[in-house]
């Protein structure tokens, strides 16, 4: 079972409004949670970052919650343009104690389409 | 810039006929990875180089083979692509295995005839 759920699977908004996309992971323990926007046909850009110990983080329009109690987090994009369609991905870092290392775990992302 | 570099960003194949597809990276980071992505589906951690040690995943068909001949390059080898091998094949690099942010290149989109 994947270990990184994300909702909606796809979107539709229309520009200027907002929305907020939803993930839920069990990865336990962890390090840090990054969204990233995954252009169609491009590879992922890391939008956000947060560890445990932060609730929020804001990138321009993009604002990432954490919620590391119930495991939730969610992204939030305000006054949404044409440039915004993408996929989000939300990726989830183990943490690591010793010197193995965590394999990153990728949700399958939401895909946004903003119509004018 | 630095960046993760891929090449070609669009490769078409026969079924059977071995391709190989390049990363390469301007970061100097020790640890470069590579992913199968398949259409709204998350990316699939394939194999990593961390310096020159290869650690391939357990599902990883024997198929897909890598090289990183120096720090800077890295290879994807596909010895007998099938129709199910069609995917985006992402490459991506980190400083350290443990500094787990990664760098992602444009991607490499694989189709097979």
């Amino acid at each position: 079972k994947n270990q990184v759920e994300q909702s909606p699977q796809s979107l539709i908004i229309l520009e200027g409004k907002n929305c907020t996309l939803q993930c839920n992971y069990t990865v336990s323990p962890f390090s840090n949670l990054r969204w990233y926007k995954q252009d169609t046909g491009r590879g992922p850009v890391s939008l956000t970052i947060m560890t445990f110990s932060e609730n929020t983080k804001s990138n321009g329009r993009y604002t990432a919650t954490l919620d590391a109690d119930t495991k939730q987090s969610s992204l939030h994009i305000t006054a949404s343009q044409l440039s915004d369609s993408a996929s989000y991905i939300c990726v989830v870092s183990p943490d690591v104690t010793t010197d193995s290392w965590g394999k990153l775990q990728f949700g399958a992302g939401t895909q946004v389409v903003v119509t004018p | 810039d630095a960046m993760v570099i891929q090449n070609p960003r669009y490769q078409v194949t026969q079924f059977g006929k071995p391709v190989t597809l390049s990363c390469s990276q301007t970061l100097n980071h020790n640890v470069m990875y590579w992913y199968q992505q398949k259409s709204s589906q998350a990316p699939k951690l394939l194999f990593h180089y961390y310096d020159k040690d290869f650690n391939n995943e357990a599902d990883t068909p024997d198929n897909f083979q890598s090289r990183r001949p120096n720090t800077s390059f890295c290879f994807l080898d596909i010895r007998s692509p099938g129709l199910g091998d069609a995917a985006m094949y992402l490459c991506a690099t980190s400083r350290d295995r443990r500094v787990n942010e990664q760098f992602f290149g444009p991607g490499t989109r694989l189709t097979v005839l």
